[in-house]
């Protein structure tokens, strides 16, 4: 299967700083990439979803100025969590959708943010 | 209503015996898919299979096949000839054509397999 890469898997931040959170499709062009925040042994919560070159969307609730997404590019998107707080900790997943055929989406590793 | 219903926080199976894990769904959108993740303790979310809304024949994968009754609308995932590895979370998520290509997904349903 495709594979997305995510960067990076942990990260541990004092309060108030800004984090960036890198996502990439390897070997695929990702029309769409969706951003997920998952609690310990909780479901996948979608955040917002990223189009390449227009602005994302956010899921109601989400913070649009907290939790910035560029996606800069076909293969890159990333999200910045800014002024972090210890409630932002949290489990980030990315998936990219390639668009074609089943639309499956194919998710990065995750990674896991601490703030302290 | 709930979209999407995993009604199994917890599955014990025995290894190599076969397990159901159990997925209703609500829609009303005519084209739409499902599909299985499985997430380890690593946090790694794996796609396993998929099913179109269309598709007239259930979905197989290997191990992994996909029992999916459109009338009922369920789309249970069957695991056969368990192994050790399988522990773990499984979601099973739903993506309809009219929520602009959105997953929604269940809460889960963790499985340990006993040696």
């Amino acid at each position: 299967g495709a594979v997305v890469s995510q960067h990076p898997s942990r990260v541990i931040c004092k309060s108030g700083t800004s984090v960036k959170i890198e996502c990439r499709s390897l070997d695929f062009q990702a029309t769409t990439m969706f951003w997920y925040r998952q609690f310990p042994k909780k479901s996948l919560m979608l955040m917002a979803t990223s189009n390449e070159g227009s602005k994302a969307t956010y899921e109601q609730g989400v913070e649009k100025d907290k939790f910035l997404i560029n996606h800069a590019s076909l293969t890159l998107s990333t999200l910045t969590v800014t002024s972090a707080h210890p409630e932002d900790s949290s489990f980030y997943i990315c998936s990219a959708r390639e668009g074609r055929g089943t639309d499956t989406q194919y998710f990065g590793p995750g990674t896991r943010l601490t703030v302290l | 209503a709930q979209k999407i219903t995993q009604t199994q926080p917890g599955m014990f199976v025995q290894e190599k015996e076969a397990v159901t894990l159990d997925c209703t769904y609500d829609t009303s959108d005519p084209s739409y898919g499902l599909f299985w993740y499985k997430q380890p303790s690593s946090g790694e979310m794996i796609f396993l299979i998929y099913q179109g809304s269309y598709d007239q024949q259930n979905a197989t994968e290997g191990r992994y096949s996909l029992n999916f009754q459109k009338a009922r609308k369920s789309a249970n995932l069957v695991i056969s000839a368990s192994q050790l590895g399988d522990s773990a979370m499984y979601f099973c998520a739903m993506r309809e054509d009219t929520n602009a290509g959105k997953s929604t997904f269940g809460d889960g349903t963790t499985l340990t397999v006993k040696p």
